[in-house]
């Protein structure tokens, strides 16, 4: 199996600031690779497909980069509404699986 | 509006068994693979199972976890999706969720809550 190992799983920072999340895969997925955002007692939100490709309707300020085994996602510019969990996802080969998550805090 | 809504889901005794239920709406639901993904009582995300569409057969993948007790089929008539839980564990205690497979997946359902306990 495929492991996607997520870091930080917690960061802290201030409204505006540009924020980086990386994915690690334990194995070459190309870029089969996703984010999903989850806010509490919610489904998760596509962000990203193919390591760098933004949803519709996603707002510009989340932009993915990374192909291969490893891949970031970056925030720009904090916003108050981006406060919540975010996931990484391979669909490179079952099974798919996830990371283990970072919670965003807004300090 | 393209959406997706799960029922089924409840309170069951450890080795008993549920059907979950995914209704699709707002979308040409026979084009698209379907799969379910559980989420433990304040834990990350998991996997459970995939059914590819007719021109695939059919055919389906599941996790480790769940491969022999649980069962994913559909229904294009009825724009449906359906998660088949037997020998049901603790373990299993969830929030399910189906969602569209498309460049990744793009639409979720709300989830329905499925708790294994005696």
């Amino acid at each position: 199996d495929i492991q996607l190992t997520q870091s930080p799983s917690f960061l802290s920072a201030s409204v505006g600031d540009r924020v980086t999340i990386t994915c690690r895969a334990s194995q070459d997925i190309s870029s089969y690779l996703a984010w999903y955002q989850q806010k509490p007692g919610k489904a998760p939100k596509l962000l990203i497909y193919a390591a760098s490709t933004l949803q519709s309707g996603v707002p510009s300020r989340f932009s993915g980069s990374g192909s291969g085994t490893e891949f970031t996602l970056t925030i720009s510019s904090l916003q108050p509404e981006d406060s919540v969990i975010y996931y990484c996802q391979q669909l490179n080969s079952y099974p798919l699986t996830f990371g283990g998550g970072t919670k965003v805090e807004i300090k | 509006e393209v959406q997706l809504v799960e029922s089924g889901g409840g309170l069951v005794q450890p080795g008993g068994s549920l059907r979950l239920s995914c209704a699709a709406s707002g979308f040409i639901f026979s084009d698209h693979y379907m799969d379910w993904v559980r989420q433990a009582p304040g834990k990350g995300l998991e996997w459970v199972g995939r059914i590819r569409k007719k021109v695939n057969s059919y055919t389906t993948e599941y996790a480790a976890s769940v491969k022999g007790r649980f069962s994913v089929s559909r229904d294009d008539s009825k724009d449906s999706v359906y998660l088949q839980m037997n020998s049901l564990k603790t373990e299993d205690t969830a929030v399910y969720y189906c969602a569209r497979v498309g460049r990744g997946f793009d639409i979720w359902g709300q989830g329905t809550g499925v708790t294994v306990s005696s």
